[in-house]
């Protein structure tokens, strides 16, 4: 089906494990987002690509890593979890000129670091 | 540095009642978009309105109308007939028409609508 999915949708794991969060879209939109979501913060920007190769910070990227080698995939990597990772994230994608400004999110990966 | 704030965390309207989401930002920018999102229990992101900023005229979706005061950089939502269904978190959101077009977000309104 077309869309962005995310996997896995639910994940708990424990302090100073690995973790990766995968992301996957059909459109071939250039730009791939990862946000996530904690009570009083609404969303906030981790990493985002505009284009396979290439990613850079947002607002929160520390302790999280990302790679971009082909356009329809944006995994994150928690590369030792600690509990303040404990959050639900969303991937989108987005692409210029197609439906102006909107975004199209994932369902969101809800992980619990123990 | 683009911020948006939503300064009401909870409200609740009565089914069939109008209720009106207020959200404000701050920007340099002169061009850029703006959404509401609507977030269900499913956890879901639906965009519920945009509204783009070199338009006079308040965009409307159905029930869904907002107030967009650009001088005041205010951008309010207004949702009319509310319905059980709109029960939900709504986020206003903020994004520049260049650059990397990532999406500013306040920290969200949870509204219920009451039977």
């Amino acid at each position: 089906d077309a869309g962005i999915t995310q996997s896995p949708r639910y994940k708990i794991t424990e302090t100073g494990r690995q973790v990766t969060l995968m992301c996957h879209q059909t459109w071939s939109h250039s730009y791939m987002f990862w946000y996530r979501q904690d009570l009083g913060h609404g969303l906030r920007l981790i990493y985002y690509s505009a284009a396979a190769d290439i990613t850079d910070k947002g607002e929160v990227p520390d302790g999280y890593v990302v790679s971009r080698s082909k356009t329809e995939n944006f995994p994150l990597t928690l590369e030792s979890a600690t509990r303040s990772q404990t959050s639900v994230y969303f991937c989108a994608s987005y692409s210029r000129g197609v439906n102006t400004g909107e975004l199209f999110f994932g369902e969101g990966s809800r992980l619990t670091v123990l | 540095a683009q911020t948006v704030t939503q300064s009401q965390p909870e409200m609740s309207v009565q089914e069939a009642e109008t209720v009106t989401l207020s959200c404000t930002y701050d920007t340099s920018e002169s061009n850029y978009y703006l959404f509401w999102y609507k977030q269900p229990p499913s956890r879901q992101m639906i965009l519920v309105i945009r509204q783009e900023a070199y338009k006079q005229q308040n965009a409307t979706e159905n029930r869904f109308s907002v107030n967009f005061q650009k001088a005041a950089k205010s951008f309010s939502l207004k949702i009319s007939d509310s319905q059980l269904g709109d029960t939900a978190m709504y986020f206003c959101a903020f994004m520049k028409q260049t650059g990397a077009n990532n999406l500013f977000f306040g920290t969200g309104t949870r509204l219920t609508v009451i039977p």
